[in-house]
């Protein structure tokens, strides 16, 4: 069955990292491209970033450079997110998307995680 | 970077037709996708390509675009199409992926 399965919730303190992760099922990570999405409380989509499907490449949200990084880790077949130095608007549920080229060679997401809620609190 | 705008919300009785527009500097030079999030749940791919629909989305749903709004059409709505929708484009300057702010359409 063709599917991403995220990581459980996570309650993390302002100044601290957070590490999602994404495993996905039914293909490999070699050849579909990983984007994060994000959405806060009662918010609407907010793409984080992007890894290539064939050589590692990133490319991450201007306002977010600096403080994200995406990985992913070919023997299990799992895509990494971490975000570092929390603050309490990080709060939100993170997805990652698995990235398709449309006809014209832009970029939509066909399969998305079910989501993973990240709450920043002292 | 590119803007995409949606309205916040709209309503349509059941049995009837809704339409969400989503406005953008020439759009129709761009291909817009549709998600359709229910509460609660992951966003779906709704539509694709402009016009094209995934395998398992009902007839029901078309899209399609002119030179500065898109727009997505569900015909003969049901309370099950309850849900917020968004409309992305792929953008080749600033952050590529870009989504609209989501419409809420309510089944009266």
């Amino acid at each position: 069955q063709v599917q991403l399965v995220q990581s459980g919730a996570e309650v993390k303190k302002p100044g601290a990292s957070v590490k999602v992760s994404c495993k996905a099922s039914g293909y490999t990570l070699t050849n579909y491209g990983t984007s994060w999405v994000r959405q806060a409380p009662g918010q609407g989509l907010e793409w984080m970033g992007w890894i290539s499907a064939f050589n590692d490449n990133t490319n991450y949200a201007r306002k977010l450079q600096g403080r994200v990084s995406m990985t992913k880790d070919t023997s299990t077949n799992i895509a990494h997110m971490e975000l570092r130095s929390l603050r309490s608007d990080d709060t939100a549920i993170y997805y990652c998307a698995r990235g398709r080229r449309g006809s014209s060679g832009d970029w939509y997401f066909d399969l998305w995680g079910r989501g993973t809620l990240v709450t920043v609190s002292s | 970077s590119y803007v995409l705008t949606q309205p916040p919300s709209v309503s349509v009785a059941p049995g009837q037709t809704a339409r969400i527009t989503c406005g953008g500097h020439n759009i129709g030079s761009k291909r817009v996708h549709w998600y359709q999030q229910k509460p609660g749940q992951a966003p779906v791919l709704v539509v694709y390509d402009d016009s094209d629909r995934p395998s398992g989305i009902p007839e029901r749903f078309s899209a399609s675009t002119s030179a500065n709004t898109a727009t997505l059409t569900i015909n003969r709505v049901e309370a099950g199409d309850e849900a917020d929708y968004y409309c992305q484009v792929w953008d080749s300057d600033g952050d590529p992926w870009v989504f609209g702010g989501g419409t809420n359409l309510t089944v009266l």
